[in-house]
């Protein structure tokens, strides 16, 4: 089944712990990002990939970091958390980043910051 | 860079009709369109694409205005299933994407 995956689902965390949260598709895409959804704020994008090795700031990047060793994963890495990283975060694949299709998103982990 | 989206929300009787609007004050490559229900992920719903094309949906459709950056999803005779949050996404000449803060969608019976 083509799907994208994301652990943990959900995490409870406090400030200043290091965590990564895990993203993986078996789709084969090249394009990978994440976004962060926050009530009345909408998906803000985080970070995304074109390719392997090849990662760009979006919209939010700053607290965050992330990789791109292996076509499949692209794991979102909090060095050093704070309360406002609290949010809903979701992976998203898809074939191409210049408008080659849909995007397809993971389940979502909820991350709360204390 | 956030597209704009109106309206916020709207609720609707079965069968009704619905406009959604996303305005973006940036030259668009593209705009797509996602529905999200409560507790889940965002789903795809379709991509226009600068130059016209469209693809999509048949009962959800939608229209992009390249000059005024436009874009509108028209959901012709709404059910049940229809309710959820819908999100426009706007790719800009980089590969970003920005996504709109979304309109609720509510269908009654």
């Amino acid at each position: 089944e083509a799907q994208v995956t994301q652990n943990p689902r959900y995490l409870i965390t406090v400030t200043g712990k290091k965590l990564t949260v895990t993203c993986s598709q078996n789709m084969n895409h090249e394009y990978m990002s994440w976004y962060r959804q926050d009530p009345g704020l909408g998906l803000r994008q985080i970070y995304y990939s074109m390719n392997v090795e090849v990662t760009d700031k979006g919209d939010v990047p700053e607290g965050y970091k992330v990789s791109r060793k292996e076509k499949r994963n692209f794991p979102l890495i909090l060095e050093s958390p704070s309360p406002n990283q609290t949010s809903l975060y979701f992976c998203a694949s898809s074939s191409s980043g210049r408008g080659g299709g849909e995007q397809f998103f993971g389940p979502g982990t909820r991350l709360t910051v204390l | 860079q956030q597209p704009v989206q109106s309206p916020q929300a709207v609720i609707l009787r079965e069968g009704e009709d619905a406009v959604i609007n996303c305005s973006s004050s940036k030259a668009l490559y593209s705009v797509h369109w996602y529905r999200q229900k409560h507790g889940e992920a965002p789903v795809f719903l379709m991509i226009l694409l600068k130059g016209g094309e469209q693809k999509g949906h048949e009962k959800i459709s939608a229209s992009f205005n390249e000059k005024k950056q436009q874009s509108s999803l028209y959901l012709t005779a709404s059910q049940l299933s229809y309710s959820g949050t819908y999100f426009c996404g706007t790719e800009l000449s980089g590969n970003q994407f920005y996504f709109g803060t979304g309109t609720s969608l509510t269908v009654i019976p």
